[in-house]
């Protein structure tokens, strides 16, 4: 059973307008969340990354929000740029794990037209 | 910042082969994983490795095998490739507390 989903397989958006990618997860024991973007043909790269402790972290035009109740988060990027068109990977870290385990979401397209 | 390699970034092979995926890191991390990205799927564990010699099977361990011989060298191991295990093939080191490293992956056709 998957602990962290990302329900939208897919999302598109215009250039400069907003991008708002969705992440759920079921374990209350996850106390560290990543986001990765991968681009075809390459391995995933470290976006951006958020500790249980905050609900919000910003970097840049990215900024995550945590919503611990609701056992939600949410990765927003703006302005989105057609750079920006990826698959962006969820990723929650088990404090329960000694062994550094990350658990993935299954992904969202990101397509960014102009 | 850490360097993660896979020795190939496509290989091709028939089906019955032994096939050895590759993946060394620069740094001396103790943890390394190896996951394959399907569409649809997304990132799935085979195994991973916390210590030379040691290994612990992840989500879909079937129809491979790990080894680790040395720390910064963690090989993965198709015992006899079938077309289902075509796939990109994606290693990664533990880079920080959390977060991974990943190499740039291996796209695996098997025919």
């Amino acid at each position: 059973d998957q602990q962290v989903k990302q329900n939208s397989p897919s999302l598109s958006v215009q250039e400069g307008r907003i991008s708002i990618l969705n992440c759920d997860y079921t374990n209350s024991m996850f106390d560290y969340f990543l986001w990765y973007k991968k681009y075809p043909a390459e391995g995933p790269t470290f976006l951006i990354s958020i500790s249980s402790i905050k609900d919000k972290n910003e970097d840049g035009r990215f900024t995550v929000f945590l919503n611990k109740s609701a056992k939600h988060l949410s990765l927003h990027i703006v302005p989105s740029q057609p750079g920006d068109s990826a698959v962006y990977f969820c990723a929650a870290h088990d404090r329960g794990s000694t062994l550094g385990r990350l658990y993935f979401g299954r992904g969202t397209q990101l397509t960014v037209w102009p | 910042d850490v360097k993660v390699t896979q020795s190939s970034r496509y290989l091709v092979k028939r089906t019955g082969e032994k096939v050895f995926l590759e993946c060394v890191q620069d740094m001396d991390h103790e943890n390394m994983f190896w996951y394959r990205q399907d569409p649809g799927l997304g990132l799935r564990l085979i195994y991973f490795s916390y210590d030379v010699k040691m290994k612990e099977k992840g989500d879909i361990p079937e129809g491979y095998s790990v080894s680790r011989e040395k720390k910064e060298r963690f090989s993965l191991i198709l015992e006899s490739a079938s077309t289902n295990q075509t796939s990109m093939y994606l290693c990664a080191s533990r880079q920080s507390t959390y977060g991974y490293t990943f190499g740039s992956g291996t796209r695996l056709t098997v025919v």
